[in-house]
């Protein structure tokens, strides 16, 4: 499976500011998303992170909040703007795999994120 | 709608000792896709399995195994002999996609701790 790495791995940081937080993958992926865990809970679907054009967001997350890009098959970036302390996640990325594996996601190792 | 149910929120073992853990599904599709997930307390979602809904030959893979029964909407996961390295939450997760449209609908997750 691809090789999935996340930055930062954690971050602390002020009410009101804006993170951004990077996936990058060691080989091309038809699909990216983004997923969001909150602290004690299970994982939701934000967004998929579509390449060349606007993210397709879940209900509930809109992109103002949380602007996604895709600039090719190997990278992500997505933003948690003006941030409260609900906010206080871990957030992954994740990829589909190649040929028979196309249907599983593989998930990045996450980003910590602890909002003040 | 689709839902995961893990009822078991907290499992102790002894290391050693055989443990399952229940995953309920419900959906209404008849093509769908099952999966677990490993989160050991690094953070970093692990895939396990997946399983799709037209194969329902059990599955073992070294001391984990797996029982799909859909006449009573089950996923279940065994780990034999358990060992301290298995302490981690573990998820159940539905899919009428495969994972490829982002759309995986996550159980709460079971946290399991096996102690020496």
């Amino acid at each position: 499976s691809a090789v999935i790495s996340q930055k930062p791995s954690r971050d602390i940081c002020q009410r009101g500011t804006s993170l951004t937080i990077q996936c990058q993958v060691d080989s091309q992926v038809t699909m990216m998303f983004w997923y969001r865990q909150q602290p004690g809970q299970s994982l939701t679907l934000i967004a998929t992170a579509n390449q060349g054009s606007e993210a397709t967001y879940e209900s509930g997350f809109v992109i103002d909040k949380f602007p996604i890009s895709r600039p090719n098959l190997t990278f992500s970036t997505l933003t948690v703007s003006n941030m409260s302390p609900e906010d206080s996640s871990i957030y992954l990325c994740s990829v589909t795999g190649r040929g028979q594996r196309r249907e599983t996601q593989y998930f990045g190792p996450g980003t910590r994120l602890l909002v003040l | 709608a689709q839902k995961v149910t893990q009822a078991q929120t907290e499992i102790s073992v002894v290391e050693k000792e055989d443990v399952t853990l229940d995953c309920v599904y419900e959906t209404r599709d008849t093509t769908y896709y099952l999966f677990w997930y490993k989160q050991p307390p690094s953070g970093e979602l692990v895939f396990l399995i997946r399983r799709n809904s037209f194969d329902e030959q059990n599955e073992i893979s070294g001391r984990y195994s797996w029982n799909f029964q859909k006449s009573t909407s089950s996923f279940n996961f065994t780990i034999t002999a358990s060992q301290v390295v298995d302490s981690a939450v573990y998820f159940c997760a539905l899919s009428e996609y495969g994972g490829s449209q982002g759309n995986l609908i996550f159980g709460k997750g079971t946290k399991l701790s096996v102690k020496p």
